[in-house]
């Protein structure tokens, strides 16, 4: 079991706005703003995709944004695209002894 | 930019050590980040295991603290990972990672390996 819960599956058609959540406690999430998100394609490395909330690495198209109410994160697509089929996980800092952790994946479906 | 490299065996035999290195090219392990490992098994989500200073300083998650020790060769930009007395649970794509903040070993990654398959198996 995951220390951050993700749904298991969010699916939308080309064009429309996706959201993925990530909850935790007030122990990562909620306590600080440390929660990144990252792409990941089968057979492929995980790829950033935000950080530190809401933030954008260079390169990352700005259909792809984030935000974070209390102890819940949340990762948006707009726009979607055929591309954006992949899987996404949340992580965050944590003040207990785990010090990482790691949403257990959501799969993004393009219908 | 920075690239890392994972190697090790692909089959380690039950009970065993596991033990893997990453090479890091375009930056030196001695800028100041952490360098962590995180894995995945087949079909599962990502797990962190740990993370290590260039200066030795490590963290590592408790579920595994027991059976993991990551070092550092600086001599050769390359940090590695040791996982002893494995099972098939061990059984897992390993990926090496760059902590992007420096000097904290707090997430995100910014930069990161291939990833190695090993499984654990008599």
């Amino acid at each position: 079991q995951s220390a951050l819960t993700q749904p298991a599956s969010v699916s939308g058609s080309p064009g429309q706005s996706i959201t993925i959540s990530c909850t935790g406690t007030s122990s990562d999430i909620g306590a600080y703003n440390y929660v990144s998100w990252y792409q990941q394609y089968p057979g492929k490395a995980p790829k950033l995709m935000i950080y530190d909330v809401s933030n954008r690495p260079s390169g990352v198209s700005n259909r792809f944004s984030g935000s974070k109410s209390d102890n819940t994160a949340s990762l948006t697509i707009s726009g979607l695209q055929a591309e954006d089929e992949a899987d996404y996980y949340c992580n965050s800092y944590t003040n207990s002894d785990t010090h990482v952790v790691f949403g257990g994946g959501t799969k993004l479906i393009v219908l | 930019q920075v690239q890392l490299q994972e190697s090790g065996p692909g089959l380690v035999k039950p009970s065993e050590t596991l033990s893997l290195t990453c090479a890091v090219s375009g930056s030196s392990i001695t800028s100041g980040y952490y360098w962590g490992w995180i894995r995945q098994p087949p079909g599962k989500g990502l797990e962190w295991i740990g993370s290590i200073h260039q200066n030795g300083i490590t963290y590592y998650h408790p579920s595994l603290k027991s059976r993991v020790t990551m070092s550092v060769d600086t001599s050769k930009d390359l940090f590695s990972l040791n996982l002893s007395s494995v099972t098939a649970a061990d059984t897992a794509v390993y990926y090496c990672a760059r902590n992007s903040v420096w000097g904290s070993y707090r997430p995100p990654f910014d930069y990161w390996g291939q990833g190695t398959l090993v499984t654990v198996s008599s």
